[in-house]
C-alpha cells in the first residue's frame, strides 16, 4: 500500500464550479498537510500548508484533514480557467515528505 | 515571490555531455535541498537528498556516479548528469525548506528540463 494515494484524475469541470481534490494516507504519524499546484512544465507552488486536523481557508482554497479518517481534501471555489493544473498533496513525518502522484485539472471556460 | 530559483530551465545537449543544473535558496540559508525526477504525467521522483557540508543522501536505484550532488554553501545545491545519453531526458526539479524547524513545507524550484539528443 502507498503512503499517500490521489485519484490523478483528469478532471475537467465548468468555470464557477466547485472543485473536490483528494487524498489518502496510511501513515498516522503524519502530521503536516500540503497542497502544491504544478503547471506544465514548471515546479510544483505551494498553496496550503496545515497541521493536525481541520479547516483552513485562504480566498478560494479551502483545505480540510482528517485525520481520524486519513483523509484530506483541498476545496477551490469559483473554478478559473487559470486553476488548470495538476494537484499534488503532500505530508510531512519529521523531514520524510511523501506526495501524492498528483491530480491534472481542467477548468472550462 | 520565489524563494527558490533553478537554473537553467531548460537543456538541449548531445549525448555523452556532462550538464550541470544550479538550485538556489533565495530568502534562507538551507541546510537541506531535495532533487527530484519527474517523467511526464508522472509524481516527482526524489532522487537524493543535498546536506550542506556533507555527501548526499541517495534514494535506491539513483547512481551516485551518474548523479553527482554538490551542496557547497547554505544557498547553492548542484546536480551534474554525468555523460548524460537519451534516457536521461527528463524533468529535473530542486526543493529546500526553511531549517531550524523540521516540518517545515518544501520550496520549489521551477525546473530543469533535460533533453539529450
Amino acid at each position: 500500500q502507498k503512503e499517500v494515494e490521489q485519484d490523478p484524475g483528469p478532471l475537467s469541470v465548468p468555470e464557477g464550479a466547485i472543485v473536490s481534490l483528494n487524498c489518502t494516507y496510511s501513515n498516522s504519524a503524519f502530521q503536516y498537510f500540503m497542497w502544491y499546484r504544478q503547471y506544465s512544465r514548471k515546479g510544483p507552488e505551494l498553496l496550503m500548508y496545515t497541521y493536525s486536523s481541520g479547516n483552513k481557508e485562504d480566498g478560494r482554497f479551502t483545505a480540510q484533514v482528517d485525520k481520524s479518517s486519513k483523509y484530506i481534501s483541498l476545496f477551490i471555489r469559483d473554478s478559473q480557467p487559470s486553476d488548470s493544473a495538476t494537484y499534488l498533496c503532500a505530508m510531512s513525518a519529521g523531514n520524510q515528505f511523501y506526495f501524492g502522484t498528483g491530480t491534472s485539472l481542467t477548468v472550462i471556460p | 515571490g520565489a524563494v527558490v530559483s533553478q537554473h537553467p530551465s531548460w537543456v538541449i545537449c548531445k549525448s555523452g555531455t556532462s550538464v550541470k543544473i544550479e538550485c538556489r535558496s533565495l530568502d534562507f540559508q538551507a541546510t537541506t535541498m531535495f532533487w527530484y525526477r519527474q517523467f511526464p504525467k508522472q509524481s516527482l521522483m526524489l532522487m537524493a537528498t543535498s546536506n550542506e557540508g556533507s555527501k548526499a543522501t541517495y534514494e535506491q536505484g539513483v547512481e551516485k556516479d551518474k548523479f553527482l550532488i554538490n551542496h557547497a554553501s547554505l544557498t547553492l545545491s548542484t546536480l551534474t548528469v554525468t555523460s548524460a545519453h537519451p534516457e536521461d531526458s527528463s524533468f529535473y526539479i530542486c526543493s529546500a525548506s526553511h531549517p531550524g524547524q523540521r516540518n517545515q513545507p518544501q520550496h520549489f524550484g521551477d525546473g530543469t528540463r533535460l533533453s539529450i539528443l
